[in-house]
């Protein structure tokens, strides 16, 4: 059974980079038949496609936050990443990372972690 | 760019059905396919129906999907209503340069 777990400080100052670690288990982020992702989602609001990877190293950002996101994959440890620069408290969420198939569906989900960006 | 707007909340009875609605506002929604999500509280997202109207294996058939090309709209119908059916759900889909979610809808069951 595939499984994600984000890993990442829950506080981050603003002005700074949010980084984020997903680590898989139970499949490999090698495989050619999935995309791996990062949402987020605002404490009461709804949900925000911030982007994903292929094994190729191949990116696509949501454009509202391209500017500022990095994802990569570190395939020797079967993880990906999430790197968000200069926050600011509209950053604030619950950060998911999950494996994505073709036509942009999320069939996992990790269990979410929560980053604050608060001085 | 596009959005998918979602009614804020809906409402209905116990063995009742509900349909919630998506509508896209630019492009076709029958380019691209839509999922729908559901959310509990403090729990991640789970798929109910993918590519337009394929539901994942143990989901009940009470959850169906379909698309409408005259409204431009996706809808979730969900029929014999269960307590446990109260959730958020999120329609999303995408196109060449974004991927998307709707604003989500509250169902409440009541």
């Amino acid at each position: 059974q595939l499984q994600l777990q984000e890993s990442g400080p829950g506080l981050v100052k603003p002005s700074e980079t949010l980084s984020l670690t997903c680590t898989v288990s139970g499949g490999s982020i090698s495989s050619s038949s999935y995309y791996w992702g990062w949402i987020r989602q605002p404490p009461g609001k709804g949900l925000e496609w911030i982007g994903t990877i292929y094994y190729s190293g191949s990116t696509h950002y949501n454009p509202s936050l391209k500017s500022r996101v990095t994802i990569s994959l570190d395939t020797s440890k079967n993880q990906f990443s999430l790197r968000l620069s200069s926050v600011t408290a509209a950053d604030t969420a619950v950060y998911y990372c999950a494996r994505v198939r073709g036509n942009f569906r999320v069939d996992y989900w990790g269990q979410g972690t929560l980053v604050t960006v608060s001085s | 760019n596009f959005m998918l707007t979602q009614p804020h909340s809906v409402s209905e009875s116990p063995g009742k059905t509900v349909t919630i609605s998506c509508t896209r506002s630019s492009g076709s929604i029958a380019s691209n396919y839509v999922q729908w999500y559901q959310q509990r509280p403090g729990s991640s997202p789970t798929t109910v129906i993918y590519e337009d109207d394929q539901r994942p294996s143990g989901v009940p058939d009470r959850f169906s999907g379909s698309i409408d090309s005259s409204s431009n709209s996706a809808s979730l119908t969900i029929s014999g209503l269960r307590t446990e059916d109260e959730a958020d759900y999120y329609c999303q889909s995408y196109d060449s340069s974004n991927r998307l979610f709707g604003g989500g809808t509250k169902l409440t069951v009541l």
